[in-house]
C-alpha cells in the first residue's frame, strides 16, 4: 500500500521565480492538504483540497495556490518566490471526514 | 484561536529510560489531538491519536499519550527509549474543521 508520495524531492529556485510542487495522496484517500515547515519550526497549515476544490486556507498570501486533480493528486504552485518562502514543504492525505492526516517526505524548497 | 505549545525545545535522555513529552493546547472544547515523530530530513509519521473516549491511548514503537481536560495537556510518554527515538516529537491539534495547528516541537537526543 503505497503511502503519500511528493515530487521533487529538493528544488533550488531563484527569487521572483515560480514552483509546482506535486503530491500523490495514500491509496484510497480523497483529500490532499499542504503544510510548508520553516527551519526550526512545526509545520503552517497552507490550504486543503476536496473534491477538486480549496476546501480550507491558512494565512498564507494568493501567491500560494493548488490544485486538485481527478485522481485526487495535486499541485502546490508558488509564484514570486521570496527568500522566505524557503522550507520544507509537507503534503498530507486523509478521508474528506477524517481529521487524521498521513504525511508525506516533503519537498525542500530552497530560494536563493 | 487555538494554539500548541511545546515548552520542552530539547530533552536529552539515556537510552533505557524513561521519556515524556509536554504539549498543552488553548481551545474552548475537546480538540483532536495527535503527536507525530520527524527523523532529520524525513515527512511526518503518525504516532497516535485522541479523539474522545478513553484518555489514555497506545501508540506504535512503544509511545502512549495521556489526554487530561482540567489541565488542557496531551503529554507522550516512552518507558524506555531506544536510540532510534532520537528525533523531533511534534503534537498537532484539530478542532473539526480538517487542518492542524502544530506546536514548535521537542527534538529528542538519546545518550549511550
Amino acid at each position: 500500500d503505497a503511502g503519500v508520495t511528493q515530487s521533487p524531492t529538493h528544488l533550488i529556485k531563484t527569487r521572483g521565480q515560480q514552483v509546482t510542487l506535486r503530491c500523490s495522496p495514500k491509496s484510497g484517500h480523497d483529500t490532499v492538504s499542504w503544510y510548508q515547515q520553516a527551519l526550526g519550526q512545526g509545520p503552517q497549515f497552507i490550504f486543503q483540497y476536496y473534491e477538486e476544490e480549496e476546501r480550507q486556507r491558512g494565512n498564507f498570501p494568493d501567491r500560494f495556490s493548488g490544485h486538485q486533480f481527478p485522481n485526487y493528486s495535486s499541485e502546490l504552485n508558488v509564484n514570486a518566490l521570496l527568500l522566505g518562502d524557503s522550507a520544507l514543504y509537507l503534503c498530507a492525505s486523509s478521508l474528506s471526514r477524517s481529521e487524521t492526516q498521513y504525511f508525506g517526505p516533503g519537498t525542500r524548497l530552497l530560494v536563493l | 484561536a487555538q494554539s500548541v505549545t511545546q515548552p520542552d525545545i530539547h530533552i536529552t535522555v539515556s537510552e533505557g529510560a524513561s521519556l515524556e513529552l509536554r504539549c498543552n493546547y488553548s481551545y474552548g472544547a475537546t480538540p483532536y489531538l495527535f503527536w507525530y515523530v520527524q527523523s532529520p530530513g524525513q515527512g511526518l509519521q503518525l504516532l497516535l491519536k485522541y479523539f474522545s473516549g478513553d484518555t489514555l491511548v497506545q501508540g506504535i514503537k512503544g509511545f502512549e499519550a495521556e489526554f487530561k481536560r482540567s489541565q488542557s495537556s496531551f503529554n507522550l510518554r516512552k518507558p524506555s527509549v531506544h536510540w532510534s527515538d532520537a528525533a523531533e516529537y511534534f503534537c498537532a491539534v484539530g478542532r473539526g474543521d480538517y487542518k492542524l495547528s502544530f506546536g514548535a516541537g521537542t527534538t529528542v537526543t538519546v545518550r549511550a
